[in-house]
C-alpha cells in the first residue's frame, strides 16, 4: 500500500519561499505522478501541478505558473514543491496526491502553511 | 480553467438518498467521463469515492454511486448514514495545460 508523508508546518514572512516534502512508501515512485493541491482555510481543494517522476514531466496550473516549482527525488521517493513570493492569501493546507490514472490516491495528510509579518 | 459549479449545500434525513451535480463544460466533463469525487472530513485529507464516472474503489460503499448526463457528472449517495456528513468535491480531468479542475464543494448535512 502506498503511504504519502509529508513535512511539518511552517510559518512564513510575506516576500518569502517554502519548500515543502511529499515522502512515499510502498509501490514503485516512478511509476505514477504526484500532484500538489491547495485548500485555503475554508475553501475548496485547488490543484497545483503534478510531476510525473518516470518521464520528468511536470504541469502547473496557469494561476501558479511562475510562483511554484515541483520536483521529485527519485532516489529518496519524495517529492517536493516549492512556492515562491508568499503573500497572506496563501496561508492554506498544502496536500500532496498520487495520481493512479486519472484520480488522486492516497493523499498525504497535508501541511499547513502559515503566511504572516 | 473554472471551478466547476456544485451545490454549496445539500441535506437528508438519515435512509433518505441525496444527489450532488457538478457542472462543467464540455471542454471537461462534457469530453471526458474521467470524474471522480471525494469526501473529506472536518481536519482530514480527501479520499476517493468514485472514479472514472462510476467507479468505485475498493473499501467504498456500494451507497454511492456516479454517473454523466453531458456536461454534468452527478453523485448519489443512497440509504444516508451520519457518518456521511462531510464536505464532497468532484474533480475532472480536462486534456488542457491544466489536466485536472476541482469542484466548488459540497457540504453533506445529516439531518
Amino acid at each position: 500500500q502506498i503511504q504519502l508523508v509529508q513535512s511539518g508546518a511552517e510559518v512564513k514572512k510575506p516576500g518569502s519561499s517554502v519548500k515543502v516534502s511529499c515522502k512515499a512508501s510502498g509501490g514503485t515512485f516512478s511509476n505514477y505522478g504526484i500532484s500538489w493541491v491547495r485548500q485555503a482555510p475554508g475553501q475548496g481543494l485547488e490543484w497545483m501541478g503534478g510531476i510525473i517522476p518516470i518521464f520528468g514531466t511536470v504541469n502547473y496550473a496557469q494561476k501558479f505558473q511562475g510562483r511554484v516549482t515541483i520536483t521529485a527525488d527519485e532516489s529518496a521517493t519524495t517529492a517536493y514543491m516549492e512556492l515562491s513570493s508568499l503573500r497572506p492569501e496563501d496561508t492554506a493546507v498544502f496536500y500532496c496526491a498520487r495520481v493512479y490514472r486519472n484520480w488522486f490516491e492516497p493523499w498525504g495528510q497535508g501541511i499547513l502553511i502559515t503566511v504572516s509579518s | 480553467q473554472s471551478a466547476l459549479t456544485q451545490p454549496a449545500s445539500v441535506s437528508g434525513s438519515p435512509g433518505q438518498s441525496i444527489t450532488i451535480s457538478c457542472t462543467g463544460t464540455r471542454r471537461d466533463i462534457g469530453t471526458y467521463n474521467l470524474v471522480s469525487w471525494y469526501q473529506q472530513h472536518p481536519g482530514k485529507a480527501p479520499k476517493v469515492m468514485i472514479y472514472e464516472g462510476d467507479q468505485r474503489p475498493s473499501g467504498v460503499s456500494n451507497r454511492f454511486s456516479g454517473s454523466k448526463s453531458g456536461n454534468t457528472a452527478s453523485l448519489t449517495i443512497s440509504g444516508l448514514q451520519a457518518e456521511d456528513e462531510a464536505d464532497y468535491y468532484c474533480c475532472s480531468y480536462t486534456g488542457d495545460i491544466t489536466p485536472f479542475v476541482f469542484g466548488t464543494g459540497t457540504k453533506v448535512t445529516v439531518l
